[in-house]
């Protein structure tokens, strides 16, 4: 299973852009990175995910480095509510399970 | 439309009792994937079920099982309940596994708290 590395903690200020890296440099040619955030004693929320290219949806954009060995997660304009604890996590697709493989994240602390 | 549902929402055990958790997926979903979580530590993986067979199994003892419904709806059980199995237990669904847009989504959560 390929293994993330994340910075534990991270500060930001409101309305600013929250850049959260993460590093998968074991990371498979068919595994996604999918990004999740969990707020307080909530179950995980989909936020994200892709193969090779940038993506963007409406919550955030992704950014994943030529060899994919690292992404980052940017949440454009942060607000309060974004104070989470953020995941990455590879998952494969073709094989007989699609399991998510979390590590410890890092805490998002938005601050006014 | 309504998201994953689990239930109970807490739940207090002692030690070598059993425990049953259920999870209704989003409608639509034929996978659901159970999932621990200790305090202080990300989500692990324990089951996934796919049109109501097991397609995977994470790193837990026999004492832990699961089974899925014909509507798709899943049960986790537990036997000889220790402290350690106190946790946060999630369900997620998704659409079918073994694709790229295979987004799982979570529930709220059973809290099991055994003494």
């Amino acid at each position: 299973d390929a293994k993330t590395t994340q910075p534990p903690s991270m500060d930001c200020a409101e309305g600013r852009a929250a850049n959260l890296p993460c590093n998968h440099s074991t990371i498979s040619g068919n595994e996604y990175v999918y990004w999740y955030r969990q707020i307080h004693s909530q179950g995980p929320q989909y936020i994200i995910h892709g193969l090779k290219n940038n993506e963007t949806n409406e919550m955030a954009s992704l950014i994943i480095t030529e060899d994919r060995k690292s992404s980052t997660l940017i949440l454009p304009h942060a607000t309060l509510r974004d104070t989470a604890v953020y995941y990455c996590t590879p998952m494969g697709y073709g094989g007989a399970t699609n399991k998510l493989i979390f590590g410890t994240g890092t805490l998002l602390a938005v601050q006014p | 439309d309504a998201g994953v549902t689990q239930s109970p929402t807490h739940l207090i055990k002692t030690r070598g009792q059993h425990v049953t958790l259920r999870c209704s997926p989003i409608s639509g979903h034929k996978s659901v994937s159970w999932y621990q979580q200790v305090l202080g530590q990300g989500p692990q993986f324990i089951f996934q079920y796919y049109e109501k067979e097991e397609r995977g199994r994470g790193n837990f003892p026999d004492r832990f099982s699961a089974r899925q419904f014909p509507n798709y709806s899943s049960e986790l059980n537990v036997n000889a309940l220790l402290l350690g199995d106190s946790a946060l237990y999630l369900c997620a669904s998704s659409l079918v596994p073994r694709t790229g847009a295979n987004e799982q989504y979570f529930g709220p959560g059973t809290r099991l708290t055994v003494t």
